[in-house]
């Protein structure tokens, strides 16, 4: 199984902040890697797929970069709405795995 | 618009079966050439892809899961469903329908809003 690792777990910042998210993969993933959101209560809403492509309808804030086993997911500018959970998803093949999630909060 | 909702027993006793429904609207599963498929989380933790279906029937399993798990299409009531067999307290969870993105069987694009199942005798 490959193995995801999400740092930090909690992240606690500012509207206007710069965010980074980091997801690590135990063995490379090549490009396949997707983002979520998720709000207390609400499914997850996917905003990133293939490490960097961006889906419609999700704000050019987000941002999402790497290959193999680094990747990141980055809020240029963090606004009232995007405080929520954020897990990155990796597959590589079917057998795909989730991260732990990371909870973006306020300062 | 696309739609999608799950439905099902909310409280399963250990060791029966779960068996969970999602209805589609906006879009047909014999159709559209999209997977569609299941995903679930446990009460505050992480996500779990459970299992995944082809337009065409060609299902995918999560290794872990596979052994318990059935997922199948019922394209005369555009529905997909999942049957979990021999559950007990740690597949509580909700439990989500998705469809999945364009090429994938694994990465949800559409989600249902959730059911709660939880497994207790």
């Amino acid at each position: 199984d490959i193995q995801m690792t999400q740092s930090p777990s909690t992240l606690s910042a500012s509207v206007g902040d710069r965010v980074t998210i980091t997801c690590r993969a135990s063995q490379s993933v090549y490009s396949w890697l997707a983002w979520y959101q998720q709000k207390p209560g609400r499914a997850p809403k996917l905003l990133i797929y293939k490490a960097s492509n961006l889906v419609g309808g999700i704000p050019s804030r987000f941002s999402g970069s790497g290959s193999g086993t680094e990747f990141t997911l980055t809020i240029s500018s963090l606004q009232p709405d995007d405080f929520a959970t954020y897990y990155c998803q990796q597959y590589n093949s079917y057998e795909n795995t989730f991260g732990p999630g990371t909870k973006v909060d306020v300062k | 618009q696309l739609q999608l909702r799950e439905s099902g027993p909310g409280l399963v006793k250990p060791s029966e079966t779960l068996s969970l429904t999602c209805s589609v609207s906006g879009d047909s599963i014999s159709s559209s050439g999209y997977h569609w498929g299941w995903i679930r989380q446990p009460p505050g933790k992480g996500l779990e892809w459970i299992a995944g279906i082809y337009y065409r029937g060609t299902t995918y399993y999560n290794p872990s899961l596979k052994s318990r798990v059935t997922i199948s299409l019922d394209t005369s009531k555009n529905q997909f469903s999942l049957r979990l067999n021999s559950v007990t307290a740690a597949d509580t969870a909700v439990y989500y329908c998705a469809r999945h993105i364009d090429g994938s069987a694994v990465v949800a694009g559409y989600w249902g809003l959730g059911t709660l199942v939880t497994v207790s005798s």
